[in-house]
């Protein structure tokens, strides 16, 4: 099994529509965890992190799971730039080593 | 946050050269990873870029392959030896952000490489 599994997509939505990316880990002692955003040919960026109480930023929102090992972004409101490919990233305590998920791609379409 | 300069962007080699790719930090950095990305893959960590020591490589990566240095805390270089078509990847250095950028990871903008 993967240490962070994602489902690849693509997920393909009209604008203005609410899209959810989930995640799963398999080590239960990961501490922090992330979203980042990956356009095509470019290097990844952190779009935020996740915490326990959950977190919002605009039109995206993401919470963690700790009982059930997932994390999961909420896109509402959705638009053509939101197009791209969405990694999540896990790290574990000890020495700061963090895993990549393989992405999941979205595609806003008009 | 950091910001990485990485170099060279792209290029293209042939097969048994090698190259060496550089990532300069505006910031002194701790942390400093090095890891590859190959089409419609995700990021597999090469090493970890330690200062003044070994770099720690990850399974599968040999230092023979990948060597890697790291002269002070805001510079590092990673070269792809005696390339082989299947090199033929994205390499993209990576740093760990100081102070309220803890654990938040920042990117070099990649070198993406072509091997004939």
């Amino acid at each position: 099994r993967k240490e962070v599994e994602q489902d690849p997509g693509p997920f393909n939505v009209p604008e203005g529509a609410t899209v959810a990316f989930n995640c799963t880990y398999s080590n239960s002692a990961s501490q922090s965890f992330f979203w980042y955003r990956q356009d095509c040919r470019k290097e990844p960026k952190l779009l935020m992190s996740v915490y326990s109480s959950g977190n919002e930023d605009g039109r995206f929102t993401a919470q963690l799971n700790r009982a059930s090992q997932y994390i999961s972004l909420l896109i509402r409101d959705s638009k053509l730039s939101d197009s791209a490919t969405y990694l999540c990233v896990v790290t574990s305590g000890g020495s700061y080593i963090p895993t990549f998920g393989r992405g999941t791609s979205l595609i806003v379409h008009p | 946050s950091a910001v990485i300069s990485q170099k060279p962007s792209r290029d293209i080699c042939q097969r048994g050269t090698s190259l060496t790719i550089q990532c300069q930090v505006d910031s002194q950095v701790t942390m400093m990873f090095w890891y590859r990305q190959q089409p419609g893959q995700s990021l597999t960590l090469i090493a970890t870029a330690n200062q003044g020591s070994e770099a720690t490589y990850e399974s599968g990566f040999v230092i023979d392959k990948f060597p890697i240095s790291r002269p002070n805390l805001t510079f590092s270089t990673l070269t792809v030896s005696n390339m082989s078509p299947e090199d033929s990847s994205i390499y993209l250095c990576s740093v760990v952000g100081a102070a309220a950028d803890n654990e938040k990871l920042f990117f070099g903008s990649g070198t993406q490489l072509s091997v004939l």
